[in-house]
């Protein structure tokens, strides 16, 4: 168990809908980072926060946003959903005692676009 | 931008011992560091390598050419719990947020 946790575990929706993904991190983590993982694109870094601010982005879709929150929890929007969004989606967190060298997974969410 | 590269995939028997190798292009660079995950499974952090060597950990060893931009995992004494895929990583710098860009992963096949 990492100590993260992401909610919920599975997601099955239909194209045009908006989800959101939420994720706690590992307690003394300030930085949240969420990737998606899919069969022909990997495990693609999406975006980063550190205690609240937006600290670094990937390759993401203008349809999706995130935020984190006071309490460090953070959620991934994702709007107008086509096929080729579904995929794994994982949460890790870092930073704790101000060590980065390791990011800890969440158990990640499977989300299926029909 | 990041791109790594890494075999796609590895088949060995139990006992032995797997090398993967990765190589990288990055425009920022901090460290190496590996992953591994099982089928359905979340990414595991294995070893983090920020110089140029070998760190040793346990069974796993990993090890790091800095002017190379060339690193590997040794996985020795193969047991059958590792069949898994495995992912080299480049840890981005402070400045940029310590991200992770991941290589396309190698998945380790061990056969009895």
């Amino acid at each position: 168990d990492s100590g993260v946790t992401q909610t919920p575990k599975h997601l099955i929706t239909a194209t045009g809908q908006r989800v959101t993904l939420r994720c706690s991190p590992r307690s003394g983590d300030l930085s949240v980072y969420w990737y998606q993982q899919s069969l022909d694109q990997g495990l693609q870094f999406l975006i980063q926060y550190y205690n609240g601010e937006e600290r670094a982005k990937g390759n993401i879709l203008e349809r999706f946003s995130a935020q984190q929150f006071p309490d460090l929890h953070s959620e991934l929007n994702l709007s107008s959903l086509e096929l080729g969004d579904s995929a794994l989606y994982f949460c890790a967190s870092s930073g704790g005692q101000g060590s980065y060298n390791e990011q800890f997974f969440g158990p990640g969410t499977r989300l299926t676009v029909l | 931008g990041q791109s790594l590269e890494q075999p796609s995939e590895v088949t060995a028997v139990e006992g032995a011992i797997v090398q993967i190798n990765c190589t990288y292009q990055t425009s920022g660079f901090y460290g190496l560091s590996w992953y591994q995950q099982h089928d359905g499974g979340a990414p595991t952090f294995l070893s983090y390598n920020a110089l140029d060597g070998l760190e040793e950990t346990g069974r796993f060893s990993s090890f790091l050419s800095r002017s190379d931009s060339y690193g590997y995992l040794l996985l020795q004494e193969l047991q059958m719990k590792d069949s898994a895929s495995y992912f080299c990583a480049v840890r981005d710098t402070p400045a940029a947020g310590n991200k992770l860009t991941f290589g396309g992963g190698t998945r380790v096949l061990v056969k009895p």
